[in-house]
């Protein structure tokens, strides 16, 4: 079946610093990925929804200058957190889909940020 | 956009008795409704879900319904096992050829009791 790795599973930085978070469909191409936070005991909350080759799409309230999302190929999404802060501490989770009517999504099995 | 209610936030039933969780949707056009389940710390599971083409679907003890009309659908579990505890989310999109938007409900943390 269609598989989503998403790395790293953790980090741990410093306020002020970037993170970067890969999600990469394994086994199909993705010409749409989706990028989820979700805080302890809460919901998933979509962020913003990649496309290949072109510019991400954002949800409302989120800082698309704070949260970079690079999708340079069919099977790679990138998110980005520049100048982290610990308010940014949170489960990030991509998801992404086959294209092909009836599949279900594919989620990634998430990263978790800690910002100090 | 689309709002997604989702109740209860917690649930506790007895080991074999049955449970429900219950969503309403708003938005008239969404039209494909999953249900996930996960465990702390994990990716969401994908337990079940329903296209509005159908008002039922059924896999082993796992069911959903689905009314149109007035725009709520349901989780039923039945014969409910301790590994059934986890968090549930239900979740409402307008079905895009597996490149779903999905807006997700709040949660529901289901406990088992053995």
């Amino acid at each position: 079946g269609a598989v989503v790795s998403q790395h790293p599973s953790r980090v741990i930085c410093k306020s002020g610093t970037s993170v970067k978070i890969e999600c990469r469909s394994l086994d199909f191409q993705a010409t749409t990925m989706f990028w989820y936070r979700q805080f302890p005991k809460q919901s998933l909350m979509l962020m913003a929804t990649s496309n290949e080759g072109s510019k991400a799409t954002y949800e409302q309230g989120v800082e698309k200058d704070k949260f970079l999302i690079n999708h340079a190929s069919l099977t790679l999404s990138t998110l980005t957190v520049t100048s982290a802060h610990p308010e940014d501490s949170s489960f990030y989770i991509c998801s992404a889909g086959t294209g092909k009517g009836g599949s279900p999504l594919h989620f990634g099995n998430g990263t978790r940020l800690t910002v100090t | 956009g689309e709002n997604v209610e989702q109740h209860p936030s917690t649930l506790s039933v007895q080991e074999g008795d049955s449970a429900v969780i219950k969503c309403t949707y708003s938005d008239s056009a969404s039209n494909y409704f999953p249900w996930y389940k996960q465990e702390l710390g994990k990716r969401p599971q994908l337990i079940i879900d329903i296209r509005s083409n159908v008002g039922e679907k059924k896999d082993q003890r796992i069911a959903v319904t689905l009314n149109k009309t007035a725009k709520h659908f349901s989780l039923h579990i039945t014969e409910t096992q301790p590994e059934d505890s986890a968090v549930y989310f239900c979740a409402a999109s307008i079905s895009n050829f597996g490149n779903e938007k999905l807006t997700f409900g709040t949660g529901t943390r289901l406990t088992i009791i053995p």
